[in-house]
């Protein structure tokens, strides 16, 4: 059974601080997304990583992925309050089966 | 961009009663559709996956009898909660893909409510 747990699953930080979060899964896969959820709301697709060494940036979110180690990060730069929210990774294997999340809190 | 509307937005339901949640994607045809649930401070968990025109495929744990799919339209599936409870409470969210290539474009969720 593909597991995909996230490390940690609760970040307090302050703004202008950087952070890296981290998502581990246990098989291969097809790719990899990271998605931002705002509460009682949906997803938020915001990073999609097809291959190894895969590296892409918006804004003060990078996402990296080594598909060799099974892992992937989502490194946050100078976090600023709006990036509070919850993340989730997810993997694909044909379905999608996410990440138990990591609650970032930004504090002023 | 793609767009995959879902109806309705919340529900509030008595307990024993059935509750049809609809999944629509908008400007593409989608050969496959996802359910999830969302219980609070938690993950989504895959309930099923449905192919256009044939029967849905059910995660371990997901009673197939209670949740019915039905995605009979390269444009629509539809989740019913049969004889729902309580417990059943909780944020369901579909999601839609045009092929096996494609990204996965999520619905805006439905909160359900069981009293």
């Amino acid at each position: 059974e593909l597991k995909v747990e996230q490390n940690p699953l609760f970040l307090s930080m302050q703004e202008g601080k950087n952070y890296t979060i981290y998502c581990n899964y246990s098989t291969t896969s097809d790719r990899l997304y990271w998605y931002r959820q705002d509460p009682g709301k949906s997803l938020e697709s915001l990073f999609v990583l097809l291959s190894n060494g895969a590296v892409k940036q918006e804004g003060r979110l990078m996402a990296s992925l080594d598909t060799k180690a099974r892992l992937s990060t989502l490194h946050i730069t100078a976090a600023v309050h709006d990036l509070s929210a919850t993340y989730f990774c997810a993997v694909q294997v044909g379905k999608l089966i996410f990440g138990t999340g990591t609650l970032l809190a930004v504090q002023p | 961009g793609a767009v995959v509307s879902q109806h309705p937005s919340r529900v509030i339901c008595k307990s024993g009663t059935s509750v049809k949640i609809e999944c629509r994607s908008l400007d593409f045809q989608a050969t496959t559709m996802f359910w999830y649930r969302q219980f609070p401070k938690q993950s989504l968990m895959l309930m099923a996956t449905s192919n256009e025109g044939s029967k849905a495929t059910y995660e371990q744990g997901v009673e197939k009898d209670k949740f019915l799919i039905n995605h009979a339209s390269l444009t629509l599936s539809t989740l019913t909660v049969t004889s729902a409870h309580p417990e059943d409470s909780s944020f369901y969210i579909c999601s839609a893909r045009e092929d096996s290539s494609s990204p996965l474009h999520f619905g805006n969720g439905t909160r359900l409510t069981v009293t």
